[in-house]
This record gives structure tokens, sequence and C-alpha cells, in this order.
């Protein structure tokens, strides 16, 4: 049983336009979300967080947003740029110091 | 400021040899995480450390694996009698509290 869910393998965007990327996770005891970014041969780059007891964080063109009652969270990336392709990885913890439960990520392709 | 280190970033083994893979956390960082990724999927958590304290082991296979924090030196995930399923992306994180990744070390198993 999966607990962390990245239901699209792949999208592919026009450069300028925006990139949603969606996780939806079945535990409720996360408290702690991370998108990370991961470029082949490398390792995970961590990207933004958001802690529970908010429902959205803003970093640059990074946005998350968290609906706890859904149990879902989305990444936007706004404009996307071509650098932005990479895999994108949804992860979540249970706590601060915990180990991440990630989900299987989504290939974001943004094209010139 | 180095970030997470780990060596070496690729690894080639027969089938029954051991691998040994280290991890060099970033200076002031005391957690260290282990990461396998098997094609196609996710990193799947195996194991946490802190010095000479192993705190979470759940996801490490019963085994063959072990890890290791010790209170000098780099973490060390090793791999005895190792088989062809072990053939992966091995990441090692470090945390104060968010974790930030190494480059991984990709072992192949023949």
């Amino acid at each position: 049983d999966q607990q962390v869910k990245q239901n699209s393998p792949s999208l592919s965007v026009q450069e300028g336009r925006i990139s949603i990327l969606n996780c939806d996770y079945t535990n409720s005891m996360f408290d702690y979300f991370l998108w990370y970014k991961k470029y082949p041969a490398e390792g995970p780059t961590f990207l933004i967080s958001i802690s529970s007891i908010k429902d959205k964080n803003e970093d640059g063109r990074f946005t998350v947003f968290l609906n706890k009652s859904a149990k879902h969270l989305s990444l936007h990336i706004v404009p996307s740029q071509p650098g932005d392709s990479a895999v994108y990885f949804c992860a979540a913890r249970e706590d601060n110091a915990g180990k991440s439960t990630f989900g299987d990520g989504t290939t974001l392709t943004v094209k010139p | 400021n180095a970030g997470v280190m780990q060596n070496p970033r690729h690894l080639v083994r027969r089938r029954g040899q051991e691998a040994r893979l280290r991890c060099s956390p970033m200076k002031g960082h005391s957690h260290v995480y282990w990461y396998r990724q098997l094609p196609e999927e996710g990193l799947k958590f195996m194991v946490y450390l802190q010095k000479e304290n192993i705190i979470d082991e759940s996801g490490m296979p019963k085994e063959r694996f072990s890890a290791e924090f010790p209170k000098e030196g780099p973490s060390i995930l090793r791999i005895q009698q190792v088989v062809r399923g072990d053939s992966a992306a091995y990441f090692c994180a470090s945390a104060r509290d968010t974790q930030y990744f190494g480059p991984g070390t990709r072992l192949t198993v023949l």
C-alpha cells in the first residue's frame, strides 16, 4: 500500500505556462510535506515544503498548496522554464526528524 | 560548505560479494538517512541513524543489510552477499530538519 501517490508519471508544458504537479496521501499522521526535484544521475534537491498547519507556501516561482481534508497537495511552477525539466518527487513525514515517504515521481518536460 | 558526500558514485559487484557505501553528512548535521531507488520508482526509506545510534531501521531488509554511523567518520551502508536485486541507486540524506541528499551511489550487481 503506497501512502504517497503521484498519479501522473509525466507532464509536458509549454515554456511560460503553469506546471501543476499533484500528490495524494493516505496517512493522516503526515504533518510535513516536501517537494524535491531530481535530475538524472544526481540526488534529489529540496525545493519547497509545507507544514500541515498551513494551506499554502510560496517561494519565487514555486507554490505548494495543501488540502488536508482531501489529503492532497500540489506544486505550481509559474512561469515554467526549460530548466525546470526534471523528475519531481512529493514526500511526506510524520514528524520533523523522521523518515520521509516518497511518491514515485512525475517527469516534467517544459518545451521551449 | 560542502554538501552531503557519497562514495563511491558507482560500484560494481559480482553476486556474493560485499558492497560498502559511504556517506559523509553536511557539517553540523547529526542525522543520516539512507534510501534506495529502484528504476522507475520513488525513493524507499531504509534506515535513520544518529551518531552511534540506529533510530529507525524499519525499511531495512532483515538479512544481509546493515548500517552504522560511528562517532568519527562517515555513515556506512553494508550489503553482504549481494544479489542482482540489490542493483539500485542508494541515496543518503543528512538533516537538522530538512533532509538534504547526496548524489547517490549506483550499485550494479553482475
